[in-house]
């Protein structure tokens, strides 16, 4: 099977733009979550999705959101970019407890 | 508030031997544990994960031990190899309730060849 893919691998933004970022999961896969790497935070959840509706939700502003599609590929969106966004984004989708991940999005804000 | 911790940043153990990586939690709710494997660049690859009704799981070369009294969980690896040398991520989650994984903040394991 192939693995949980991610486009684009390399982003670089300005502040206060937006960005869209895309997940392509493992097929089968109806959940996908998204995470946040930072040097200083780690990896941080951001929300995660199933069937198509927001299961759970982290503790980040508004200005970030996702969605989920029937085929289970799932986006997420982030406005106004802020310096602080650069980060690399992970997708994962699981089939049950174990989540697999992509190689993530570098997102660089500028 | 780190609900899950990994206190020492970094490992450096020889070639054919035992490295053991520690990881605490502090919620009691949690039921499911797991740990990653990540070298730069790439995602975080699942290693192995156990059930709070076990005290142990065994996938090869890697078995982690938990302890629900004292909220440890750790990860042996034996016999280590130089390809192990990656950053590990402990992490937990409550199993029905969603597919939110809480992480540490990983260590850095460098095994000398």
């Amino acid at each position: 099977k192939a693995g949980v893919t991610q486009t684009p691998r390399y982003l670089i933004k300005t502040r206060g733009q937006q960005v869209t970022l895309s997940c392509s999961p493992i097929s089968g896969h109806r959940s996908v979550s998204w995470y946040q790497q930072t040097p200083g935070q780690g990896l941080q959840f951001l929300f995660e999705y199933f069937s198509e509706t927001q299961r759970n939700k982290g503790n980040f502003p508004g200005r970030f959101s996702g969605r989920q599609f029937s085929n289970s590929r799932s986006e997420m969106n982030v406005s106004t970019l802020e310096l602080g966004d650069s980060a690399l984004y992970l997708c994962a989708s699981s089939p049950g407890a174990e989540q697999y991940f992509g190689p993530g999005t570098r997102l660089t804000v500028t | 508030d780190q609900q899950v911790k990994q206190n020492s940043p970094s490992l450096s153990v020889q070639e054919g031997r035992i490295s053991i990586l520690n990881c605490d939690y502090t919620n009691s709710m949690f039921d499911y544990f797991l740990w990653y494997k990540k070298y730069p660049a790439e995602g975080p690859t699942f290693l192995i994960s156990i059930s709070s009704i076990k005290d142990k799981n065994e996938d090869g070369r890697f078995t982690v031990f938990l302890n629900k009294s004292a909220k440890h969980l750790s990860l042996h690896i034996v016999p280590s190899q130089p390809g192990d040398s990656a950053v590990y991520f402990c992490a937990a989650s409550l199993t029905g309730a969603n597919s939110k994984l809480t992480f540490g903040k990983g260590i850095t394991l460098s095994v000398r060849p």
